[in-house]
């Protein structure tokens, strides 16, 4: 089983409605990252959280860390949200990120 | 101006070659690292450079070389090509090894071995 899982692996959504990736890890953390793969292959980080919640623009990222679980939510999605979404955790003792298999979004016009 | 810089995007070549992937950062940031996604999209850590220095070197065969000259610049040397070295390679940097900013990748060297 990997330290980090994500779900679902795949997502397709129609415009403009709410989305929702959860991210659960097996290991104490630092931080998470939240990272976007475009179809093109290039990769931007979205959002790094250690507590509580963030938010830029329309995305939304939340952690638990009790739980052990991160959410990453789109409002009101845009195709131009399809891409896939990584979820990574940095352990609390080493200096290495450890990824999710990935979300894949589909947002239909 | 592009934050992270890899070379070559499209890398084609045959079992047995040796191939460099060259990337530049101008975030001056103090750590690089070197990604392998394979062809399930899973990422994996491979290298980590601080400051010039190694800090990280996972499981990875010795055909692969890791070589900073400076902070700014981390290339990867493979060696004695194989197929399952097939993958993207990505470069990123973050501001230092402790992580306690973003990183920031590269677009991606696609290498194909045939």
């Amino acid at each position: 089983k990997n330290e980090v899982e994500q779900s679902p692996q795949n997502l397709t959504a129609q415009e403009g409605e709410f989305i929702t990736i959860n991210c659960s890890y097996s290991v104490g953390i630092s931080a998470l990252h939240w990272l976007q793969q475009h179809p093109g292959g290039g990769i931007v980080s979205l959002f790094m959280l250690s507590s509580g919640k963030k938010k830029h623009g329309r995305l939304i990222a939340t952690i638990n860390i009790q739980e052990k679980h991160s959410s990453l939510h789109i409002t009101a999605s845009h195709p131009r949200d399809s891409a896939v979404y990584i979820c990574a955790v940095k352990r609390a003792a080493g200096n290495k990120l450890t990824f999710g298999g990935g979300t894949r979004v589909l947002v239909k016009p | 101006d592009t934050a992270v810089s890899q070379t070559p995007k499209y890398l084609v070549t045959q079992m047995g070659n040796d191939k460099s992937i060259k990337c530049e950062q101008n975030l001056g940031h103090d750590t690089m690292y070197w990604y392998k996604q394979d062809s399930k999209k899973f990422l994996k850590i491979m290298f980590s450079y601080n400051n010039k220095e190694l800090i990280i070197n996972e499981t990875v065969p010795n055909r692969f070389s890791p070589k900073s000259p400076d902070k700014a610049h981390l290339n990867l040397h493979i060696n004695s090509l194989e197929l399952g070295d097939s993958a993207v390679y990505f470069c990123a940097s973050s501001q230092d090894w402790a992580m306690r900013n973003e990183q920031f990748f590269g677009p991606g060297t696609r290498l194909t071995v045939l």
